[in-house]
This record gives C-alpha cells, sequence and structure tokens, in this order.
C-alpha cells in the first residue's frame, strides 16, 4: 500500500485530456515538493514535472503539474500514442524519514 | 550529457548479499547538492526508494531497509555502489540508481535498471 494514492490506470483517445491524481497527506505533499516520473518499460524513468509545477528543459508544455493541499496533479494533453505509459508521482515524508512513491497509474492512449 | 549506468548480477541465491553498482559518466559524482540514489521496482509493483549517499560518504536509508542497506561512493571512479544483505525472493526487483538534486528534491537522471532475481 503506498503512502500516496493514484488512480492504478486511465485510458483515454488520442488528442483528449487527461489528468493524474496523487494524493496524500501532510506529512508530505502538503510540505514538500512533488515531482512526476514517466516510465516506460525497460527504460530509464523521466522526469516530467518538479517542484510540483515546473517543466525540465525538453518536456513539452502538454504536460503540467500543480499541488493544492494534500494533493497534487499531473496533467496531459493533446495525448498521443507514446504517452502510453506508466506515470509516478514523488516526494519526501517527514514521517517516514523517506522518499515515497504513487502506486504507479498506467496511461492507456486508444 | 549524465549518464548512469548500473551493473552487477540478475542472479543472487536467499540469504545472500545483492551487490550492485552504479557508474556515473558525462559528469562528476563529486559537489554541489546532488545525492546519489537507489531504488527499486519489484514485479508488477511501483517504485520503493532504498537510500542515498552524498559525495562525502553521508547516508540516508529507507527506515524499512535500513538494517539490511549499505551504500557507498567511490568518487575516484566516479561510482556508487549497493549492498543489501540476507536477501529474500521479495527482493526480486528492477534497481534503479538515480541522481537526486537534493535531499527533499526530484530525481532527474535515471538508470536504465537491472533486474536482479532472487532465486535458488
Amino acid at each position: 500500500q503506498s503512502v500516496l494514492t493514484q488512480p492504478p490506470s486511465l485510458s483515454a483517445a488520442p488528442g483528449q485530456k487527461v489528468t493524474i491524481s496523487c494524493s496524500g497527506s501532510s506529512s508530505n505533499i502538503e510540505n514538500f515538493r512533488v515531482s512526476w516520473y514517466q516510465h516506460l518499460p525497460r527504460t530509464a524513468p523521466k522526469l516530467l514535472i518538479y517542484e510540483n509545477n515546473q517543466r525540465p528543459s525538453g518536456i513539452p508544455d502538454r504536460f503540467s503539474g500543480s499541488k493544492s493541499g494534500t494533493s497534487a496533479t499531473l496533467g496531459i494533453t493533446g495525448l498521443q500514442t507514446g504517452d502510453e505509459a506508466d506515470y509516478y508521482c514523488g516526494t519526501w515524508d517527514t514521517s517516514l524519514s523517506a522518499w515515497v512513491f504513487g502506486g504507479g497509474t498506467k496511461l492507456t492512449v486508444l | 550529457q549524465l549518464q548512469l549506468q548500473e551493473s552487477g548480477p540478475g542472479l543472487v541465491k536467499p540469504s545472500e548479499t545483492l551487490s550492485l553498482t552504479c557508474i556515473v559518466s558525462g559528469g562528476s559524482i563529486s559537489g554541489s547538492t546532488y545525492y546519489w540514489d537507489w531504488i527499486r521496482q519489484p514485479p508488477g509493483k511501483g517504485l520503493e526508494w532504498i537510500g542515498s549517499v552524498y559525495y562525502s560518504g553521508s547516508t540516508y536509508y529507507n527506515p524499512s531497509l535500513k538494517s539490511r542497506v549499505t551504500i557507498s561512493v567511490d568518487t575516484s571512479n566516479n561510482q556508487f555502489s549497493l549492498k543489501l544483505s540476507s536477501v529474500t525472493a521479495t527482493d526480486t526487483a528492477a534497481y534503479y540508481c538515480a541522481r537526486h538534486r537534493d535531499p527533499y528534491g526530484d530525481y532527474d537522471y535515471w538508470g536504465r535498471g537491472t533486474l536482479v532475481t532472487v532465486s535458488s
């Protein structure tokens, strides 16, 4: 059971928009920066969003992040088949004294 | 461009020690605020943080694994290592090394991961 709760799976059509939620608590999301990662099988996970809503260089503006209270959200617009992947949120948890990840959301673009 | 590459045995026997090394190229493992981490993903499950090491040798471990984990750094060879003792089948996972921009920040570079199976 992950400390951060994400929907296990989502699906949407190409060109559509999807939002992936990440629910936590005051010991993690509310007081620490959230980052999001895209993971394709047998590849290195890729940083999509850092510091709640910042995009690294090279990440298209179709990807966005936000945070409010104990929850964070990753938004993806103009879905492409290449966006099919697992998406993880992550942050520090002060109660556990550990970095924690969400359980991951498998995004299907069909 | 920074690159991280995990290396080590793909098969470890139960009760033995899992040992992996992450070779860092395209940048120095020393200096600044970067931490160097190990993260794992059991088959069909999510990501689990194992621990961090700073170039000075300071370490931070996941409390759930702390009694069995040792992470060390070798600045002269620009690499860091993971040792996980007394492994069982539940330690079977893809193991990733990654750069942590600060203790509470994000992971900006990752290795491709290496699958370690614990089996006799």
